[in-house]
């Protein structure tokens, strides 16, 4: 499977803290992106970082993305209660009708 | 706009029934698809359609039908259902590929006993 795979599964914070998540691929990749989704919900994209790029910012969120080491991480400054959620990230690996591979997601608890 | 949406919000289902899970989205987005999310699995692309008319197997086609008369809509069959087919199925849409940003719809939530 390509499948990419994050880290940590679980993730627990206080309220405040940064929270950093990382999701490792196999092969190269055209885009990678990173969706919430919280409990009982649809996922929602965060960002896009594409393959010739290193570092894309969001409000609170950070993504960086390392071509060589084949692995993205996202930050998360300053977590709030409501950022309680699972993150996934997923690969586009290219090819014709590239689609996108998710991971199987971290679970982030931020105690209030 | 109303995004992307699901019904019936949860269904339950005896074994060999089949049913229809809907999906419709507002956006004029050319590609959808379905996806089966699993505990510890993530999610998994079941089929999808790149625009109305055309239609592809993803991962985990087996069981499964799809159609897509409009770019509106993209429903999901169930022919006869299985207990290994309990899930929660999320139907997602981009506008003009797989690979770009994707909206997803709330899900359904189906138990087959």
């Amino acid at each position: 499977s390509q499948q990419g795979e994050e880290d940590p599964q679980a993730l627990s914070i206080q309220e405040g803290e940064n929270a950093t998540m990382n999701c490792s691929y196999k092969t190269s990749i055209n885009n990678l992106q990173w969706y919430r989704q919280n409990s009982g919900r649809g996922l929602v994209h965060l960002i896009l970082i594409r393959s010739n790029e290193r570092e894309k910012h969001s409000g609170r969120l950070r993504v960086t993305l390392d071509t060589s080491k084949k692995s993205s991480s996202l930050l998360i400054t300053a977590s709030r209660a409501a950022d309680t959620a699972s993150y996934f990230c997923a690969t586009d690996y290219g090819g014709a009708n590239s689609k996108l591979t998710f991971g199987k997601g971290i679970t982030l608890s931020v105690r209030p | 706009n109303a995004g992307v949406t699901q019904t019936p919000k949860f269904q339950v289902l005896k074994t060999g029934q089949s049913m229809t899970l809907q999906c419709a989205q507002d956006m004029n987005h050319e590609y959808m698809s379905w996806y089966r999310q699993d505990p510890g699995m993530g999610l998994r692309l079941i089929h999808y359609s790149v625009g109305a008319g055309i239609t592809d197997q993803g991962e985990v086609p087996n069981g499964y039908n799809v159609s897509r008369s409009t770019t509106e809509d993209f429903p999901l069959r169930l022919l006869s259902a299985a207990p290994s087919q309990t899930s929660v199925y999320f139907c997602a849409s981009s506008l003009s590929g797989g690979a770009l940003t994707q909206y997803f719809g709330p899900g359904t939530r189906l138990l087959v006993l």
